[in-house]
């Protein structure tokens, strides 16, 4: 099974500056079609999970372009430019590219510091 | 608007059984894959479980493989899951998730399984 390993796994951030979580994968995640199946998620607290980049790079819906997605291969990157409140809570990677299983990082908690 | 509303969580012995449901609207739910993801009480998410569109392919994870068992209705836009056999450890709020991408996320419903 593909392992991923998000790191740091606490992120206290002040408000206003950026953030940035890595998330690797223990083999590449380029699918045999091209893509790369690699997806993050926001779970605020006391909510259930929501995606908020899609393909490594590609912004759901609704998602402040503050949320940046970049990587390739086994490394990738989750940046946030300028923290607000709101963005508090944990952060989870999630490769679909060699499933089942699906697999998702331990998760990054991000506070305001 | 896309909805997914998981149902059935409950307070159970070890060993007992139980069936979660998951009622879809606002997409046409026989078009995708679902699945059913937990998060056990102050952990990481952890993928169950996957059924096709057409509900010919499913999928475990090692985890419940042999215990639960994935199912759908497309008539009626709703996902199940038959949870047999449950430990202490299968503790968590349960969660259906649209789509091999994970798109959109349930609210989730807590088993709690204990003595």
């Amino acid at each position: 099974d593909v392992v991923l390993t998000q790191s740091p796994l606490s992120l206290p951030v002040t408000l206003g500056q950026p953030a940035s979580i890595s998330c690797r994968s223990s083999q590449s995640l380029v699918s045999s079609d091209g893509n790369t199946y690699l997806h993050w998620f926001q779970q605020r607290p006391g909510q259930s999970p929501r995606r908020l980049i899609c393909k490594v790079f590609n912004r759901d819906s609704g998602v402040p372009d503050r949320f940046s997605g970049s990587g390739s291969g086994t490394d990738f990157t989750l940046k946030i430019s300028r923290v607000e409140a709101e963005d508090v809570g944990v952060y989870y990677c999630m490769q679909g590219t060699h499933w089942p299983p699906y697999t998702f990082g331990q998760g990054t908690k991000l506070e305001i510091k | 608007e896309v909805q997914l509303v998981e149902s059935g969580g409950a307070l159970v012995q070890p060993g007992e059984s139980l069936r979660l449901s998951c009622a879809a609207s606002g997409f046409t739910f026989s078009s995708f894959e679902m699945n059913w993801v937990r998060q056990a009480p102050g952990k990481g998410l952890e993928w169950l479980s996957s059924i096709s569109d057409s509900a010919s392919t499913r999928y475990y994870a090692d985890s419940v493989k042999g215990r639960f068992s994935i199912s759908r209705d497309n008539a009626e836009s709703s996902l199940y899951l038959q949870m047999n056999s449950l430990r202490a450890e299968d503790t968590a709020v349960y969660y259906c998730a649209r789509g091999g991408w994970h798109a959109d996320w349930g609210q989730g419903t807590l088993v709690t399984v204990s003595s």
